[in-house]
């Protein structure tokens, strides 16, 4: 089993639809959580940045972080085609020095 | 702006040739991780540096890949031979490491490197 798990989809959606992206994981000692999003031909580039359990929302994107279920969701809200890309997330352990552990991203596309 | 900058965008090469992949870190920024990606087996990490000293190499196979950084604005990741499994996109990124913790990761647009 790997550490991080994440549906790889393809997710189709309608312009304007309200998207759901989730990522379970097994190690307890994760700690901060993050969401990057990668279009094609690019590198992943960081959405959101959380620590602890809890709701934390940027605009159309509101992060959910659940560390009694070991899981954590993106949601976008007003999805637009723009939103079109991969999906990562990814995670660390509060520890020194420790590198982060991605999943392996879900593709999401966004029908206008 | 400021962006982490990979050079080059796309290598194509033939098996045995020598590669090296260069970052320009974000000015600043005390960690650099060197990763690769493919579709198989998504983002790898291959080692990753701070201040400058190598902090982890674990994910490199040893008798070919070898990753340094001659100073802070520059990091290089060279594999001698090159096989045709060594085809991937390659990305660096960089981040601030704070009283231990890693903070924020950025990366370049990758290095596209295909092994004939």
């Amino acid at each position: 089993q790997k550490e991080v798990e994440q549906d790889p989809g393809p997710l189709s959606v309608p312009e304007g639809a309200i998207v759901s992206l989730n990522c379970t994981y097994s190690n307890s000692a994760f700690q901060y959580f993050m969401w990057y999003r990668q279009y094609s031909r690019k590198g992943p580039e960081l959405l959101m940045y959380t620590y602890s359990s809890g709701n934390k929302e940027d605009g159309r994107f509101t992060a959910q972080v659940d560390k009694s279920s070991k899981y954590i969701s993106l949601f976008i809200r007003d999805s637009q085609p723009s939103d079109s890309a991969t999906y990562l997330c990814a995670m660390i352990r509060d520890n020194y020095g420790q590198n982060f552990v991605f999943g392996p991203g879900t593709r999401l596309s966004v029908l206008p | 702006d400021a962006r982490v900058t990979q050079t080059p965008r796309h290598k194509v090469t033939e098996m045995g040739q020598e590669v090296t992949m260069r970052c320009q870190p974000i000015l600043g920024h005390n960690t650099v991780f060197w990763y690769r990606q493919t579709m198989m087996q998504g983002l790898e990490l291959l080692a990753y540096f701070r201040n400058r000293a190598p902090l982890d190499d674990s994910g490199m196979p040893k008798d070919r890949f070898s990753a340094e950084m001659p100073d802070a604005t520059l990091a290089t990741l060279k594999i001698q031979p090159s096989e045709p499994r060594d085809s991937a996109v390659y990305f660096c990124a960089s981040g601030l490491t704070r009283q231990g913790r890693n903070e924020k990761l950025f990366f370049g647009s990758g290095t596209q490197l295909s092994v004939l």
